[in-house]
């Protein structure tokens, strides 16, 4: 069984503090990785995707990936209270397998 | 305006009955899929369906049952077998290109509340 997991918070970072959200998957052989944003009640929205080892940079947010340690994790440079949400990581494991297994969540408060 | 639709936004069933829930995708995507997510949960896939007339079972397929007779739409049938229906339901769709970047897509969801 394919595992993600997630902390799953509450992590409450000051505004304009940088956030940072981890993820740890089981399957080695995983190939991609993804981050969305769910707002209370809402649907999960794509912020980004890695499948390269190291950084990947969109604006503020920042995707890390580490294959060798089976770790990938988003940055969020000068946290926003719109930012406040449960962030979801998602991996698939190859490139012909549309499937992606999702952890259950963080959820990030960004205090005022 | 492209993207995915799913209604209805919210629905109640009584016990024993079936429900049919409904998602179009106009972004002209071949792959669609079905999730359930539950309070606190991560998303869970019930069905997806990679091209017309085939689909295949995903990690908790029992008591639903989905057709896709056209590329453009996905219907979710929750059946009365299914014995904890009361969920957010999330259809997705992506290309199909076997790319690193392909990306599911959501739709808005729908709330079933069973009484």
């Amino acid at each position: 069984q394919k595992e993600v997991e997630q902390n799953s918070g509450p992590l409450s970072v000051p505004e304009g503090a940088i956030a940072s959200l981890n993820c740890t998957y089981s399957d080695r052989g995983s190939q991609s990785f993804f981050w969305y944003r769910q707002y209370s009640g809402k649907s999960p929205e794509l912020i980004m995707f890695i499948y390269s080892n190291g950084d990947k940079e969109d604006g503020r947010f920042t995707a890390q990936l580490n294959k060798a340690s089976q770790y990938v994790s988003l940055l969020i440079r000068d946290s926003q209270p719109s930012d406040s949400a449960t962030y979801l990581c998602a991996v698939r494991d190859n490139f012909g397998n549309e499937k992606l297994t999702f952890g259950t969540g963080t959820r990030l408060t960004i205090i005022p | 305006d492209g993207g995915i639709t799913q209604s209805p936004k919210y629905l109640f069933r009584k016990e024993g009955q079936n429900v049919t829930l409904s998602c179009e995708q106009n972004l002209n995507h071949d792959a669609m899929y079905w999730y359930r997510q539950d309070p606190g949960q991560g998303l869970r896939l019930i069905y997806y369906s990679q091209i017309v007339n085939d689909f295949q079972k995903g990690d908790i397929a029992e008591g639903y049952s989905v057709s896709r007779e056209k590329k453009e739409s996905f219907p979710l049938t929750v059946t009365s077998a299914q014995k904890n229906p009361t969920a957010f339901y999330l259809c997705a769709s992506s290309i199909w290109a076997g790319g690193p970047g392909d990306t599911q897509y959501f739709g808005p969801g729908t709330r079933l509340t069973v009484l």
